[in-house]
């Protein structure tokens, strides 16, 4: 089946410091949806993105979906203590029942 | 006000036992989901509905069954339980089956011993 690489798998930085984590696929994706997940919640979207080589914004976070529709990263910039968390990338796939396929995540460690 | 919620948060049972999780979402979307996300946070699609008609049934045991008594619900049931069935369950919904903005409820969390 279709699989996502997702890296770093885990990120320790100092608060303040810019982060940047990104998705790969073998396979062509027509939408990439990026997830926070806090301890003991539910995914969280954080930006969704629907066409190549759009670059969209939230706040301090700024994705991208690659041209070649095949990955997307996200950045966060001046990390703050509630940034900490497991970030996910999840890619809908095309044609038939589409569905989501999510990236191993990134685990988001801040020292303040 | 939430949007998607699940019951119960914590599901403690017995190996051999039928459970039951409950899903309902009042954003009024069409599609919901069951995913499944292991101890290494893997989240990985098991079903998907659409306006209460099956849509997407992943490599998933007989022993588990979606049941969607309406679009605004999404219930799994589970027979037979076994230890590797522990897992954390989000239910999930989106306006249609083809949009990808899903939005997660909080999880319940299941322990088989």
């Amino acid at each position: 089946g279709q699989q996502l690489n997702q890296s770093p798998q885990s990120m320790f930085i100092q608060e303040g410091e810019d982060v940047s984590m990104n998705c790969t696929s073998s396979s062509i994706f027509n939408t990439w949806l990026w997830y926070k997940q806090d301890p003991g919640e539910g995914p969280v979207l954080l930006i969704a993105l629907y066409k190549a080589g759009e670059l969209t914004s939230n706040g301090r976070l700024t994705a991208q979906f690659g041209i070649t529709r095949k990955d997307s990263f996200l950045n966060i910039s001046a990390s703050i203590p509630s940034d900490v968390g497991i970030y996910f990338c999840a890619g809908r796939t095309i044609g038939g029942a589409q569905k989501l396929v999510f990236g191993q995540g990134t685990r988001l460690t801040i020292n303040p | 006000d939430t949007a998607v919620s699940q019951t119960p948060k914590y599901l403690v049972t017995q190996m051999g036992n039928d459970k039951s999780i409950k899903c309902e979402q009042n954003l009024g979307h069409d599609t919901m989901y069951w995913y499944k996300q292991d101890s290494k946070k893997f989240l990985k699609i098991m079903f998907s509905y659409n306006n209460k008609e099956l849509i997407i049934n992943e490599t998933v045991p007989n022993r588990f069954s979606p049941k969607s008594p309406d679009k605004a619900h999404l219930n799994l049931h589970i027979n037979s339980l076994e230890l590797g069935d522990s897992a954390v369950y989000f239910c999930a919904s989106s306006q249609g089956p083809g949009m990808g903005e899903q939005y997660f409820g909080p999880g319940t969390r299941l322990t088989v011993t």
